[in-house]
């Protein structure tokens, strides 16, 4: 089945640092690639997400890119602010599909 | 406009007790999803709702937990009893139809449940 993995947090920067979070996914066909985000009390939301190879998602200063060959979509930001501190979670639906399947979130931490 | 809405935020119940969480997507969006959210781990899908028809339970526990989405609006999920393995976030969330897969899913702050 699908399944998406990510690398293990928590990850401390300091501000304006950039930031890299890995994520890996398995998945049949062509799946939709997303990145949601978790604010300290909030629910998630979406961040970006990218719908085919090759696509770049954007969004608040973050990317990602869908990299078919490497089967990976992989967060960075430039440059990290302290309102940045959440937990990341990459995501993907099935094409066709729409079961979201999560990984098990990256907690960030950024620091003045 | 409103997000979607869940309550209680909170709830502590004793083991084999009953408990019902309660779910209002955003208006319009036939789609509503309930997922567990272990600590430290990402959400997991227990149903899938299309209007009021459930079209994905196949990670339902259905010994003890329950699910209804009556008019194709407010959903509930019910477990009975509830065993201490169940404490989780439960969260509740919404999308459009379009049938494409790459609908954003809109998220409720979510019931945090303690099993004692």
């Amino acid at each position: 089945g699908d399944s998406v993995t990510q690398m293990e947090g928590p990850v401390t920067l300091s501000e304006e640092a950039f930031l890299t979070i890995n994520c890996t996914y398995t998945a049949t066909g062509y799946p939709s690639l997303f990145w949601y985000v978790q604010y300290p009390g909030e629910g998630l939301q979406l961040l970006l997400k990218a719908t085919k190879a090759d696509d770049k998602g954007s969004n608040k200063g973050f990317e990602a890119t869908y990299r078919k060959e490497t089967t990976s979509f992989h967060l960075e930001k430039g440059s990290v602010q302290v309102s940045d501190s959440a937990v990341y979670f990459c995501a993907l639906t099935g094409a066709g599909y729409q079961k979201v399947t999560f990984g098990t979130g990256t907690k960030l931490q950024v620091i003045p | 406009e409103a997000g979607v809405v869940q309550s209680p935020r909170y709830k502590i119940i004793e083991k084999k007790q009953p408990v019902a969480f309660w779910c209002n997507p955003i208006s319009g969006h036939n789609t509503l999803y309930w997922y567990r959210q272990n600590l430290g781990q990402g959400p997991e899908l227990l149903i899938r709702y299309e209007n009021e028809e459930a079209v994905d339970d196949s990670q339902l526990p259905k010994d003890r937990f329950s699910a209804e989405r009556l008019k194709g609006v407010d959903s509930t999920l019910k477990i009975q009893p509830a065993e201490l393995g169940d404490s989780a976030v439960y969260l509740c969330a919404s999308s459009s139809s379009g049938g494409t897969g790459i609908e954003k899913l809109f998220f409720g702050s979510g019931t945090q449940l303690s099993v004692l």
